[in-house]
């Protein structure tokens, strides 16, 4: 069945490190990728998508791309700051359409 | 426009019992999808509404039940509520059901089981 692995947390950085979120997949098929970021006491924000292998998702510095061979879909950002920290969450979506099937979440806190 | 919208924030009930939350969807949009988050953990499909009717399910029992009104406003009931049903419900609206479209979260609604 459909499945997301990513990396447990906490991740701890400070202002202006590289940032890192490993996210991994199982699925029939070519799903769309998805991050989604949930900022405390708030629902899930949609952060980025890719839809197809190789596409490459961005959205406020952040970036992950679609890799069919690895089955991945790393989160990037090469300059964190305060207000990124919060729980994201790597998801697909599964071939009915209907449902989205996320990973457990990583908690990131970056320090100034 | 206003987003998706859940009610109540807040919800304690005993096991055993029932209890009915409520989410009002984005404007414009006829889909609505729920999913239960367990703390530490990611949000898990419940089952989705289009146009009133159940579109699709995950695996939750048939004690967690729903509805879809006519201006695509939802209610996600569960009863004889059990003590791991205690989580945060997310609700997702969105346009036409099995589609490729963005589903957007309300802020939850916080159930305790005691």
């Amino acid at each position: 069945g459909n499945s997301v692995t990513q990396m447990e947390g906490p991740v701890t950085l400070s202002e202006e490190a590289f940032l890192t979120i490993n996210c991994t997949y199982t699925a029939t098929g070519y799903p769309s990728l998805f991050w989604y970021v949930q900022y405390p006491g708030e629902g899930l924000q949609l952060l980025l998508k890719a839809t197809k292998a190789d596409d490459k998702g961005s959205n406020k510095g952040f970036e992950a791309t679609y890799r069919k061979e690895t089955t991945s879909f790393h989160l990037e950002k090469g300059s964190v700051q305060v207000s990124d920290s919060a729980v994201y969450f790597c998801a697909l979506r599964n071939q009915a359409g209907t449902a989205l099937i996320f990973g457990k979440g990583t908690t990131l806190s970056v320090s100034s | 426009e206003t987003g998706v919208t859940q009610s109540p924030t807040h919800l304690i009930k005993t096991r055993g019992q029932q209890v009915t939350l409520r989410c009002s969807s984005q404007s414009g949009h006829n889909t609505v999808s729920w999913y239960q988050q367990a703390l530490g953990q990611g949000p898990q499909f419940i089952f989705q509404y289009y146009r009133e009717e159940e579109n699709g399910r995950g695996n939750f029992p048939p004690r967690f039940s729903g509805l879809q009104f006519p201006n695509y406003s939802s209610e996600l009931n569960v009863n004889a509520l059990e003590l791991d049903d205690s989580a945060l419900y997310l609700c997702a609206s969105s346009l036409d059901g099995a589609s490729y479209n963005e589903q957007f979260f309300g802020p939850g609604t916080r159930l305790t089981v005691l």
